[in-house]
């Protein structure tokens, strides 16, 4: 089966900029999960999404960073305005059931620099 | 908050195994003890999972206690390919909020 897709694989913007991170799950795969990893440490879980509804943005930073999965399928991270400390790999993951009995499939990530 | 504890970093030489411990003291009955590597600039990569069984796969074993408050990976037969950061996670949460926390890792180092 065709793995998680993602686009760009690295982007360069000056901070302040906005940026914009794809992900194509698998097929059929209901949980969509977007995590972050800076340089050196775990991801980090940013929203979970189950079908197009959030389930967990706790982590999140709403004042500048959104997502949304407007059809249950393929979803879209933004930053608007970026940070210096937003440089990082934005990985995207999926899941057929939410509980993860057939396991978690990541994506290649994007890598972001804000300079 | 991360509910594993690994140590950071451990060596092995190229074919023997290797074997990496995992201590979730906190594990719930429902939650599913994962194990996943990555290797740098790659996202990370499924290995193995199980829930109360010992599990094996093409790739590895995964050894759970009775009391389910450590696991245990082994890696057959290391090669140096294996070299990456070695993730224990516990699945957390409850109806559709399963998620999975990931702590630092174990960097696993194969040397020839």
């Amino acid at each position: 089966e065709a793995g998680v897709a993602q686009s760009p694989r690295y982007k360069i913007i000056e901070k302040r900029q906005s940026v914009a991170f794809w992900c194509n799950p698998i097929s059929g795969h209901a949980t969509l999960y977007w995590y972050q990893q800076i340089l050196g440490q775990g991801p980090k879980l940013l929203i979970q999404f189950q079908n197009n509804g959030v389930v967990d943005d706790s982590q999140l930073p709403k004042d500048r960073f959104s997502a949304e999965r407007l059809k249950g399928v393929d979803s879209t991270l933004k930053i608007q305005p970026a940070k210096l400390e937003d440089s990082a790999v934005y990985l995207c993951a999926s899941s057929l059931d939410p509980a993860g009995q057939y396991g978690y499939t990541f994506g290649s990530g994007t890598r972001l620099t804000v300079v | 908050d991360a509910k594993t504890t690994q140590p950071p970093s451990m060596d092995c030489a190229e074919g023997r195994a290797a074997n990496l411990p995992c201590n979730h003291s906190t594990i719930s009955g429902n939650e599913y003890v994962y194990w996943y590597r990555q290797i740098h600039s790659q996202g990370p990569q499924y290995i193995i999972h199980g829930l109360k069984n010992n599990e094996t796969n093409e790739m590895a074993s995964l050894i759970i206690t009775e009391d389910r408050k450590s696991s245990t990976l082994i890696l057959p037969h290391a090669t140096l390919r294996d070299t990456a950061v070695y993730y224990c996670i516990v699945s957390g949460g409850g109806g559709s909020n399963y998620k999975l926390t990931f702590g630092k890792g174990t960097l696993l180092t194969v040397n020839p």
